[in-house]
Protein backbone atom coordinates (compact mmCIF):
# COMPACT_ATOMS: atom_id res chain seq x y z
CA UNK A 1 0.00 0.00 0.00
CA UNK A 2 1.77 3.31 -1.28
CA UNK A 3 1.15 5.64 0.98
CA UNK A 4 1.93 9.57 1.84
CA UNK A 5 2.14 10.78 5.65
CA UNK A 6 1.64 14.02 7.27
CA UNK A 7 1.13 15.24 10.37
CA UNK A 8 -2.52 16.45 11.13
CA UNK A 9 -1.78 19.71 12.77
CA UNK A 10 -3.22 22.26 13.18
CA UNK A 11 0.76 24.03 13.35
CA UNK A 12 0.29 27.39 14.77
CA UNK A 13 3.15 29.98 13.62
CA UNK A 14 3.60 33.35 14.86
CA UNK A 15 3.38 36.00 11.29
CA UNK A 16 6.81 36.70 10.11
CA UNK A 17 8.40 33.64 10.97
CA UNK A 18 9.18 30.39 9.21
CA UNK A 19 6.46 27.85 8.71
CA UNK A 20 7.59 24.28 8.02
CA UNK A 21 5.61 21.26 6.98
CA UNK A 22 6.78 17.73 6.25
CA UNK A 23 5.57 14.57 4.30
CA UNK A 24 6.68 11.07 3.83
CA UNK A 25 6.26 8.55 1.47
CA UNK A 26 6.52 5.01 1.24
CA UNK A 27 6.66 4.41 -2.55
CA UNK A 28 10.50 4.53 -3.11
CA UNK A 29 9.76 4.75 -7.36
CA UNK A 30 7.97 7.79 -6.77
CA UNK A 31 9.43 10.87 -8.98
CA UNK A 32 7.47 13.86 -8.75
CA UNK A 33 5.90 15.67 -5.70
CA UNK A 34 3.77 18.43 -5.26
CA UNK A 35 2.57 20.80 -2.64
CA UNK A 36 -0.95 22.17 -2.83
CA UNK A 37 -2.56 24.60 -0.96
CA UNK A 38 -6.39 23.93 0.13
CA UNK A 39 -8.72 27.18 2.07
CA UNK A 40 -11.94 26.33 3.92
CA UNK A 41 -14.53 25.28 1.24
CA UNK A 42 -12.19 25.56 -1.82
CA UNK A 43 -10.73 23.38 -4.15
CA UNK A 44 -6.99 22.27 -3.49
CA UNK A 45 -4.66 24.96 -5.87
CA UNK A 46 -1.32 24.09 -6.81
CA UNK A 47 2.04 25.80 -5.49
CA UNK A 48 5.09 23.92 -5.87
CA UNK A 49 6.41 20.89 -7.71
CA UNK A 50 9.81 19.26 -6.87
CA UNK A 51 11.31 16.49 -9.12
CA UNK A 52 15.22 16.36 -7.64
CA UNK A 53 16.87 16.28 -4.71
CA UNK A 54 17.35 19.55 -3.04
CA UNK A 55 15.81 23.16 -2.63
CA UNK A 56 13.23 24.52 -5.16
CA UNK A 57 12.77 28.56 -4.37
CA UNK A 58 9.48 30.04 -5.54
CA UNK A 59 9.11 33.55 -3.64
CA UNK A 60 8.13 32.70 -0.03
CA UNK A 61 8.04 29.21 -0.55
CA UNK A 62 11.01 26.71 -0.29
CA UNK A 63 10.15 22.96 -1.27
CA UNK A 64 12.58 20.28 -0.49
CA UNK A 65 13.16 16.74 -1.82
CA UNK A 66 15.55 14.05 0.26
CA UNK A 67 14.62 10.79 -1.94
CA UNK A 68 17.22 8.66 -0.04
CA UNK A 69 15.22 9.84 3.04
CA UNK A 70 11.89 9.88 1.40
CA UNK A 71 10.69 13.12 2.67
CA UNK A 72 9.68 15.99 1.23
CA UNK A 73 9.18 19.28 3.07
CA UNK A 74 7.56 22.55 2.33
CA UNK A 75 9.24 26.00 4.02
CA UNK A 76 7.35 29.57 4.11
CA UNK A 77 9.30 32.66 5.20
CA UNK A 78 7.77 35.39 6.38
CA UNK A 79 4.44 33.95 7.33
CA UNK A 80 1.22 35.54 6.74
CA UNK A 81 -2.06 34.82 8.16
CA UNK A 82 -3.39 34.37 4.21
CA UNK A 83 -1.25 31.85 4.18
CA UNK A 84 -3.57 29.53 6.79
CA UNK A 85 -4.69 26.95 4.87
CA UNK A 86 -4.29 23.34 4.72
CA UNK A 87 -1.38 22.01 2.72
CA UNK A 88 -1.59 18.73 1.02
CA UNK A 89 1.49 16.64 -0.40
CA UNK A 90 0.78 14.51 -3.67
CA UNK A 91 3.40 11.75 -4.76
CA UNK A 92 3.25 10.47 -8.16
CA UNK A 93 5.35 7.19 -8.83
CA UNK A 94 6.77 6.50 -12.40
CA UNK A 95 4.41 3.08 -12.32
CA UNK A 96 0.93 4.63 -12.29
CA UNK A 97 -1.30 7.66 -13.45
CA UNK A 98 -2.42 8.77 -9.97
CA UNK A 99 -1.13 10.82 -7.19
CA UNK A 100 -1.02 9.32 -3.95
CA UNK A 101 -2.19 12.18 -1.43
CA UNK A 102 -1.70 12.96 2.16
CA UNK A 103 -4.35 14.03 4.95
CA UNK A 104 -3.15 17.48 4.80
CA UNK A 105 -1.42 19.76 7.46
CA UNK A 106 -3.90 22.92 8.58
CA UNK A 107 -1.56 25.46 9.16
CA UNK A 108 -2.53 28.73 11.43
CA UNK A 109 -0.55 31.81 11.12
CA UNK A 110 -0.71 33.51 14.65
CA UNK A 111 -0.69 37.72 13.82
CA UNK B 1 -4.95 28.26 -20.97
CA UNK B 2 -6.50 25.37 -20.00
CA UNK B 3 -9.62 25.76 -17.65
CA UNK B 4 -11.88 23.13 -15.71
CA UNK B 5 -15.38 23.95 -14.87
CA UNK B 6 -17.22 21.71 -12.40
CA UNK B 7 -20.80 22.73 -11.29
CA UNK B 8 -23.06 22.73 -9.18
CA UNK B 9 -21.32 24.14 -6.18
CA UNK B 10 -23.64 23.14 -3.80
CA UNK B 11 -26.33 20.88 -4.10
CA UNK B 12 -28.94 19.17 -1.13
CA UNK B 13 -30.31 15.81 -1.77
CA UNK B 14 -32.67 13.45 -0.63
CA UNK B 15 -31.54 10.16 0.27
CA UNK B 16 -32.48 7.81 -2.52
CA UNK B 17 -32.62 10.22 -4.84
CA UNK B 18 -30.25 10.38 -8.04
CA UNK B 19 -27.02 12.12 -9.04
CA UNK B 20 -25.23 13.30 -11.73
CA UNK B 21 -22.32 15.98 -11.40
CA UNK B 22 -20.19 17.20 -14.60
CA UNK B 23 -17.01 18.52 -15.08
CA UNK B 24 -15.68 19.47 -18.45
CA UNK B 25 -12.06 20.60 -19.38
CA UNK B 26 -11.34 23.21 -21.82
CA UNK B 27 -8.02 24.51 -23.24
CA UNK B 28 -6.22 21.05 -23.69
CA UNK B 29 -6.81 17.45 -25.24
CA UNK B 30 -6.89 14.08 -23.99
CA UNK B 31 -6.62 15.13 -20.22
CA UNK B 32 -6.55 12.31 -17.62
CA UNK B 33 -9.78 13.22 -15.83
CA UNK B 34 -10.27 12.00 -12.00
CA UNK B 35 -12.89 12.08 -9.77
CA UNK B 36 -12.62 12.59 -6.15
CA UNK B 37 -14.09 12.89 -2.37
CA UNK B 38 -13.33 14.89 0.47
CA UNK B 39 -14.96 14.37 3.93
CA UNK B 40 -15.08 17.23 6.37
CA UNK B 41 -11.27 17.40 7.45
CA UNK B 42 -10.12 14.27 5.85
CA UNK B 43 -7.75 13.99 2.48
CA UNK B 44 -8.68 13.19 -1.25
CA UNK B 45 -10.74 9.89 -1.49
CA UNK B 46 -9.78 9.04 -5.73
CA UNK B 47 -12.69 7.87 -6.44
CA UNK B 48 -12.61 6.92 -10.49
CA UNK B 49 -10.29 7.99 -12.78
CA UNK B 50 -10.42 7.84 -16.79
CA UNK B 51 -7.68 7.86 -19.30
CA UNK B 52 -9.77 8.50 -22.07
CA UNK B 53 -13.25 8.26 -23.44
CA UNK B 54 -15.07 5.24 -21.99
CA UNK B 55 -12.35 4.30 -19.93
CA UNK B 56 -12.98 4.54 -16.12
CA UNK B 57 -10.91 2.78 -13.73
CA UNK B 58 -13.04 2.66 -10.05
CA UNK B 59 -10.81 2.78 -6.80
CA UNK B 60 -13.10 2.66 -4.40
CA UNK B 61 -16.46 0.07 -4.64
CA UNK B 62 -19.88 2.33 -4.03
CA UNK B 63 -22.75 3.63 -4.68
CA UNK B 64 -21.40 6.13 -7.46
CA UNK B 65 -20.49 5.30 -11.51
CA UNK B 66 -18.36 7.46 -13.48
CA UNK B 67 -18.59 8.03 -17.25
CA UNK B 68 -17.14 10.09 -19.73
CA UNK B 69 -18.56 10.83 -23.08
CA UNK B 70 -16.21 12.98 -24.78
CA UNK B 71 -12.98 13.49 -24.50
CA UNK B 72 -13.38 16.56 -22.22
CA UNK B 73 -16.03 15.70 -20.27
CA UNK B 74 -16.71 13.26 -16.66
CA UNK B 75 -20.03 12.78 -15.05
CA UNK B 76 -20.12 11.35 -11.72
CA UNK B 77 -23.51 9.69 -10.80
CA UNK B 78 -25.37 7.61 -8.80
CA UNK B 79 -28.69 6.09 -9.05
CA UNK B 80 -29.45 6.40 -5.49
CA UNK B 81 -27.95 8.27 -3.03
CA UNK B 82 -27.02 7.37 0.62
CA UNK B 83 -26.04 9.70 3.31
CA UNK B 84 -22.56 8.11 3.60
CA UNK B 85 -22.44 10.47 -0.34
CA UNK B 86 -22.30 13.66 1.76
CA UNK B 87 -19.06 15.17 1.12
CA UNK B 88 -17.25 17.57 -0.71
CA UNK B 89 -16.69 16.16 -4.69
CA UNK B 90 -13.86 17.37 -6.89
CA UNK B 91 -13.42 16.83 -10.70
CA UNK B 92 -9.40 17.12 -11.74
CA UNK B 93 -7.69 17.13 -14.21
CA UNK B 94 -4.19 15.95 -15.39
CA UNK B 95 -1.98 15.38 -18.36
CA UNK B 96 0.17 13.23 -16.86
CA UNK B 97 1.64 9.68 -18.29
CA UNK B 98 3.57 6.85 -17.31
CA UNK B 99 7.12 7.73 -15.93
CA UNK B 100 6.58 11.08 -17.08
CA UNK B 101 8.16 14.15 -14.52
CA UNK B 102 5.04 16.65 -13.97
CA UNK B 103 1.80 15.91 -14.57
CA UNK B 104 0.62 17.77 -11.39
CA UNK B 105 -3.35 17.71 -10.83
CA UNK B 106 -5.88 20.83 -11.51
CA UNK B 107 -9.26 20.83 -9.72
CA UNK B 108 -12.26 22.26 -10.34
CA UNK B 109 -14.40 24.29 -7.63
CA UNK B 110 -15.77 21.27 -6.03
CA UNK B 111 -19.55 20.41 -5.72
CA UNK B 112 -20.31 20.65 -1.84
CA UNK B 113 -23.30 17.77 -1.48
CA UNK B 114 -25.34 16.85 1.31
CA UNK B 115 -27.55 14.11 1.25
CA UNK B 116 -30.76 14.54 3.87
Amino acid sequence: QKEVEQNSGPLSVPEGAIASLNCTYSDRGSQSFFWYRQYSGKSPELIMSIYSNGDKEDGRFTAQLNKASQYVSLLIRDSQPSDSATYLCAVKSDSNYQLIWGAGTKLIIKP
Amino acid sequence: SQTIHQWPATLVQPVGSPLSLECTVEGTSNPNLYWYRQAAGRGLQLLFYSVGIGQISSEVPQNLSASRPQDRQFILSSKKLLLSDSGFYLCAWSVLGRGRLGSEAFFGQGTRLTVV
